[in-house]
């Protein structure tokens, strides 16, 4: 069965630096979310999207946007990153209130 | 604000025990939660879930109690074996209409020793 896909894997950025994380849904899915987990901690929400629109928005820094496409894949754009940025990144998708999946996630090292 | 915790931080069982992972909540108008197993790299994998109708559910090997009463949860695993071994998040599904999220505990390292 189809899962979330997440790209890159593994990214290194360096200081003040841009990152675009990439997230593809389970297809027929209509709602995207995106969580950020430090390391030894619980995935802290950042951002979701309902039917590509923003539908709930968590402790995601003003340096961090995303947005959802046509084609329901999202994208996390995370400018001027810091060291603290370092983290997993997941997104997970859902049907409405449904199970929510994860993908692999995304592992961010700022340097 | 309100949130969602564990009580154990670490857990460590033989192979074969049984496994009980505490939670407790403390948003008294929850109503769906939702047990995470999470290994090392890996994205968080759905375990078992619960609705505030009910106060047992089981799958295979485990088993969610929800005690409404004093706002805990907990995860029982049956013959606990190596494969077992991660990190395990209770979260609550929060939200209205069709805005949702998942709220995530902090989690419980859980080590099978062979």
């Amino acid at each position: 069965a189809a899962g979330v896909i997440q790209s890159p894997r593994h990214l290194i950025k360096e200081k003040r630096e841009t990152a675009t994380l990439k997230c593809y849904p389970i297809p027929r899915h209509d709602t995207v979310y995106w969580y950020q987990q430090g390391p030894g901690q619980d995935p802290q929400f950042l951002i979701s999207f309902y039917e590509k629109m923003q539908s709930d928005k968590g402790s995601i820094p003003d340096r961090f946007s995303a947005q959802q496409f046509s084609d329901y894949h999202s994208e996390l754009n995370m400018s001027s990153l810091e060291l603290g940025d370092s983290a997993l990144y997941f997104c997970a998708s859902s049907v409405g209130t449904g199970e929510t999946f994860f993908g692999q996630g995304t592992r961010l090292t700022v340097v | 604000g309100e949130s969602v915790g564990l009580h154990l931080p670490t857990l460590s069982v033989q192979e074969g025990d049984n496994s009980i992972i505490n939670c407790a909540y403390s948003n008294s108008a929850s109503d769906y939660f939702i047990w995470y197993k999470q290994e090392s790299g890996k994205g968080p994998q759905f375990i078992i879930d619960i609705r505030s109708n009910m106060d047992k559910r089981q799958g295979q090997r485990v088993t969610v109690l929800l005690n409404k009463t004093v706002k805990h949860l907990s995860l029982q695993i049956a013959a606990t074996q190596p494969g077992d071994s991660a990190v395990y998040f209770c979260a609550e599904n929060i939200g209205q209409g069709s805005n949702y999220k998942l709220t995530f505990g902090k989690g419980t390292l859980l080590t099978v020793n062979p």
